[in-house]
Formats: structure tokens, C-alpha cells, sequence
């Protein structure tokens, strides 16, 4: 079982829709969490750190559920710019590593 | 523009060349890491340093050699490469804990011929 898990997509949606994307992390002990984004031949980006009592950051809303072992990502009023792939981050308690989730890719389309 | 800065930004070379990328950041980040990515697949672990000592090296092959100078800069040591070893190389730092993410550089394209 991968140790962060996520739906490739990819997601395409019309701009101005909403979008959600899903994560599940198998380690109990993470204890941080992070939305990245990437584009094509870019480096990833921190969008947004993920807290358990959820957090928002404009138009993007970020949920932790820790019982369910369960990060997810709301896009709402998708522009163009925001087709890229997005990241599902997790770092371990005592690991100074983060281990990412193999993306989910996002095409907004006019 | 990005705080990490990598050069090259792209590098071809031989199968018996010994090259260097290197890493710079000026954010008084004291942990540093080298990640390798493949392809349409996420970010893999490589080497971390934290305060200037190798704290993970993830079974990665002795042709890929880390230094960490100083604080500031990050070097990874390249020598007797494969093929498949072409990939984008990055570089990212983090507060000491790693618990607010990383900061990534821009990344060196690698192939390797």
C-alpha cells in the first residue's frame, strides 16, 4: 500500500466550476500535512499547509480528517491558471522527510 | 522568484563524466534535501541534511555523492551515471523540523547520454 494515495485524474472541469481532490495517508503518526502545486516542468509549490480544524486561502479550502486518515482539496470557481497537478504532502513524526502523493492532475477548461 | 537557486538548469552528460549540481539558499533554512523526479511521477527522497550532517541517505547509488559545505549551500556530486538516471533534480530547504514544508528550487534537468 502507497504510503500517500491519490486519484491521477486527470480532472477536467469548465472554468468557474468547483472541484475536490482526495488523499488518504497510511501513517497514523504523520503529523503534517501540505497541499503542493506543480506545472509542467516546474518545480512544486506549498500551496497551502492543511490543519485539522480546516483551512481556507481564498477560493481554496483544505480539510484534515485524522480518525479517517483523510486530506482533501476544494478548488472553488476554477480559473485556467489553476491547471496543474496537484500534490498530497505528508510528513512523518520524527522523519525529516516528506513524502508526496503521485498528484492528481487538474485541466480547467475555457 | 525562488529563494533556492540550482545551477544548471540543464545539464547533459557522458556516461564517464563526473559533474556537479548545486544548490544555494539564503532563507536560514537549516535542514536541506535533494529529491529526485522522474516523469509524470511525484518528488522522490534522496539525501537529507540537517544542520550540515547527512541525517537520510535513502539507499541511493554511490554514483550520486552529496556535500553540504555550509549551511547555505547544498552540492550533489555526479559521477559514472546511467541512462536512466536522466530525470529533474531538485533541491528544496526547510526550517529545522520540516514541519511548515519546503522551499524547492527551480530544479536541473538532467539527461544523461
Amino acid at each position: 500500500r502507497k504510503e500517500v494515495e491519490q486519484d491521477p485524474g486527470p480532472f477536467n472541469v469548465p472554468e468557474g466550476a468547483t472541484v475536490a481532490f482526495n488523499c488518504t495517508y497510511s501513517n497514523s503518526a504523520s503529523q503534517s500535512f501540505f497541499w503542493y502545486r506543480q506545472d509542467c516542468r516546474k518545480e512544486p509549490k506549498l500551496l497551502m499547509s492543511v490543519y485539522s480544524s480546516g483551512n481556507e486561502d481564498g477560493r481554496f479550502t483544505a480539510q484534515l480528517n485524522r480518525a479517517s486518515q483523510y486530506i482533501s482539496l476544494l478548488i472553488r470557481d476554477s480559473k485556467l491558471s489553476d491547471s496543474a497537478t496537484y500534490l498530497c504532502v505528508v510528513k512523518d513524526t520524527g522523519r525529516r522527510a516528506l513524502t508526496f502523493g503521485s498528484g492528481t492532475r487538474l485541466q480547467v477548461q475555457p | 522568484d525562488t529563494e533556492v537557486t540550482q545551477t544548471p538548469k540543464h545539464l547533459v552528460m557522458g556516461m564517464t563524466n563526473k559533474k556537479s549540481l548545486k544548490c544555494e539558499q539564503h532563507m536560514g533554512h537549516r535542514a536541506m534535501y535533494w529529491y529526485k523526479q522522474k516523469a509524470k511521477k511525484p518528488p522522490e527522497l534522496m539525501f537529507v541534511y540537517s544542520y550540515e550532517k547527512l541525517s537520510i541517505n535513502e539507499s541511493v547509488p554511490s554514483r550520486f555523492s552529496p556535500e553540504c559545505p555550509n549551511s547555505s549551500l547544498l552540492n550533489l556530486h555526479l559521477h559514472a551515471l546511467q541512462p536512466e538516471d536522466s530525470a529533474l533534480y531538485l533541491c528544496a530547504s526547510s526550517g529545522a523540523s520540516g514541519d511548515y514544508g519546503y522551499t524547492f528550487g527551480s530544479g536541473t534537468r538532467l539527461t544523461v547520454v
